[in-house]
């Protein structure tokens, strides 16, 4: 079945530690995103691929890096830099049209500080 | 800073009523909008979308979307205590002069429906 594809569903980090989340998806979709969910809030942007080998930050970029190395693949980094990573991470994608095209998403990554 | 608004809630209505959820977005230029179902502990998934003002139907459903008032609602008819659950209104960036696919996320409605 097509879909997006999430991994971990549950991470732990170590203090000092970066840890890497894993997006895939089979949609051959072109777009890619990463957002970040507190308990209770909205979700908010933290990196977008539109296209293969380019990327563009959102509005929480600082502590988190991306590849997008294949169009079905766009890995999350959480770097020590980031000083309260603990939320609900989702990865999403969609067709290019111009924000036209609704956004599908994975099932997430829950990550924790030990 | 562009934003999509919704009321926090709760809301609560009873089992077989219409629950009505409202949205309003900063951009004027914005042409989508999307609603999102999202359960507790669970990814969001897409209920609807909408492009023209007017109302789009689909089932116990319905969008509703006035650019004018810059102003998005959903109406469920028949409410289900399945449909409790937060539900997330975004809106599609508009476009001027470059391409974007982005969608601003509103923070969500918390809707109960009593049994």
């Amino acid at each position: 079945d097509g879909g997006i594809t999430q991994s971990p569903k549950y991470l732990f980090r170590k203090e000092g530690q970066n840890v890497t989340l894993s997006c895939e998806q089979n949609l051959n979709h072109d777009a890619m995103y990463w957002y970040r969910q507190d308990p209770g809030q909205g979700l908010r942007l933290i990196y977008y691929s539109q296209i293969v080998n380019d990327f563009q930050k959102g509005d929480i970029a600082e502590g988190y890096s991306v590849s997008r190395e294949k169009k079905e693949s766009f890995p999350l980094t959480v770097t020590s830099a980031q000083k309260n990573p603990t939320a609900f991470y989702l990865c999403a994608s969609n067709l290019f049209d111009r924000g036209r095209e609704p956004q599908h998403f994975g099932d997430g990554t829950r990550l924790s500080i030990l | 800073q562009k934003e999509v608004e919704q009321n926090s809630g709760p809301l609560s209505v009873p089992e077989g009523a219409i629950a009505s959820l409202n949205c309003t977005y900063s951009d004027r230029g914005s042409q989508s909008f999307f609603w999102y179902r999202q359960y507790s502990g669970k990814s969001p998934e897409l209920i609807m979308f909408i492009y023209s003002n007017g109302d789009k139907e689909d089932g116990r459903f319905t969008a509703q979307l006035n650019k004018a008032s810059q102003y998005v609602s959903l109406l469920i008819r028949d409410s289900q205590p399945s449909d409790s659950a937060t539900y997330l209104c975004a809106a599609g960036l508009s476009n001027y002069g470059g391409a974007t696919n982005k969608l601003i996320f509103g923070t969500g409605t918390l809707l109960a429906v009593q049994p």
